[in-house]
């Protein structure tokens, strides 16, 4: 079984420019999940979907930060435009639905992004 | 709120003894607690979880935890620790409200020398 796909795997970009990654969670996860993390700490998560429906997008910074997940499967996340402090890794990750009980999520290999 | 607090940024071990990598929580009601494994360039990796039921928890790769309710600790432990398991480790709890969200620590890198 594959595991959460995400791309691409690094970005690097200058500072003002607009940037998106791509995620594909695992066949049948209704939820999926993406998550912050910055250098030497856990990840933080930035918001997470039942389906198509952004449940929780409280810690996402929506001046520039946007995300979609239109199908109920694959998801995008973008930031427009780009600075200096974003430069972090990004995750996605995914797990069964709620209706499935509390479930571990799967994380994908995340995107390095380096903002100049 | 919830958070979980690993109080080691690193933790250092000989090959083939044991190894403890510590975390305490705090949360409102009845914890749900994980742990993660992160290696270089890659996604976090599950390892263990602790919902309910016994308090000593086995998990992938010989890891197990164990959850003290008094302490409010859930050390991930393995009798003996192998190179090839230096990485980062992270502890996690669930979101109080009961919403499906996990809150991690700051992790411990665990190096194993040979």
């Amino acid at each position: 079984e594959a595991g959460v796909v995400q791309s691409p795997r690094y970005k690097i970009i200058e500072k003002k420019q607009p940037v998106a990654f791509w995620c594909n969670p695992i066949s049948g996860h209704n939820t999926l999940y993406w998550y912050l993390q910055n250098l030497g700490q856990g990840p933080e998560l930035l918001i997470r979907y039942e389906n198509e429906e952004a449940v929780d997008d409280s810690q996402l910074p929506k001046d520039r930060f946007s995300a979609e997940r239109l199908k109920g499967v694959d998801s995008t996340l973008k930031i427009q435009p780009a600075e200096l402090g974003d430069s972090a890794v990004y995750l996605c990750a995914s797990s069964l639905g709620p209706d499935r009980g509390f479930n571990e999520q799967f994380f994908g290999p995340g995107t390095r992004l380096t903002v100049l | 709120a919830q958070s979980v607090a690993q109080p080691e940024d690193q933790v250092n071990v000989a090959e083939g003894n044991p190894l403890t990598v510590k975390c305490t929580y705090s949360v409102s009601g009845n914890p749900y607690l994980f742990w993660y494994v992160q290696y270089p360039n890659r996604g976090l990796q599950f390892l263990l979880k602790y919902i309910t039921g016994d308090n000593l928890v086995k998990g992938s790769y010989g890891f197990e935890a164990e959850f003290n309710k008094s302490q409010t600790s859930f050390h991930l432990k393995k009798p003996s620790a192998l190179v090839s398991d230096s990485a980062l480790y992270f502890c996690a709890v669930r979101d109080e409200t009961g919403a499906n969200n996990l809150f991690f620590g700051t992790g411990t890198r665990l190096t194993v020398i040979p």
